[in-house]
């Protein structure tokens, strides 16, 4: 069965400080991406990778960088966390294709105080 | 850039019975896919069921089926026979068919309840 896993449930971090959230998925897809999910607002797309060492930004990158050094692993980095930047993050994959389904991490709470 | 529009933030249904979820989408494209995801309260966001803009026919996933219309630019989500376990947060999402385009967008979302 597909996976995708996500390092932390919930994350308390205080403002200012480098965050990595990290994300690995066991289906060898070519795609992974990272979403940010707030009340009221859906899922906006902040970077995704098509490949190895490739990257994409989404729709909302500023704050945020990733890393993609292996094939099933996409971290997200937040240089210098901030209030506003306290939202739910949600990892996926996908094969190559526009008709392959997103696979989907439970998500990580972040908290920025 | 494509939008997609789900204008109830929340519905409820009484189990059973049947629930029309509503998307619309804006897009000059001609080829492209629509997914319905499904997000319970564990928080896993699972594919409900998609629909390719070339084929006409619906799509249909047991009690799942959408309604597109391409003219209009619809595609809305129909739970027949509605469970407990149905209730969730439910996403449409467009996605490109062009090379190169791997991006979802996704609307807000609408917020199912089911009640016993």
């Amino acid at each position: 069965d597909v996976k995708v896993t996500q390092s932390s449930r919930y994350l308390v971090k205080r403002t200012g400080e480098k965050v990595f959230l990290e994300c690995v998925q066991d289906m060898d897809h070519e795609n992974m991406f990272w979403y940010r999910q707030d009340p009221g607002l859906g899922l906006r797309l902040i970077y995704f990778s098509y490949d190895v060492k490739m990257k994409e930004k989404g729709d909302i990158p500023e704050g945020y960088s990733v890393s993609r050094e292996k094939k099933e692993r996409f971290s997200l980095i937040l240089e210098s966390a901030s209030t506003n930047q306290t939202s739910m993050y949600l990892c996926a994959s996908s094969a190559p294709g526009a008709y392959s389904p997103l696979h989907f991490g439970n998500g990580t709470r972040l908290t920025v105080t | 850039a494509q939008t997609v529009t789900q204008s109830q933030p929340e519905m409820s249904v009484q189990e059973a019975e049947t629930v029309t979820l509503s998307c619309t989408y804006d897009t000059s494209e001609s080829d492209y896919y629509l997914f319905w995801y499904k997000q319970p309260p564990s928080r896993q966001m699972i594919l409900v069921i998609r629909q390719e803009a070339y084929k006409q026919q619906n799509a249909t996933e047991n009690r799942f089926s959408v309604n597109f219309q391409k003219a209009a630019k619809s595609f809305s989500l129909k739970i027949s026979d509605s469970q407990l376990g149905d209730a969730a947060m439910y996403f449409c999402a467009y996605r490109s068919r062009q090379g190169g385009s791997e991006k979802l967008v996704f609307g807000k979302g609408t917020k199912l309840t089911v009640n016993p």
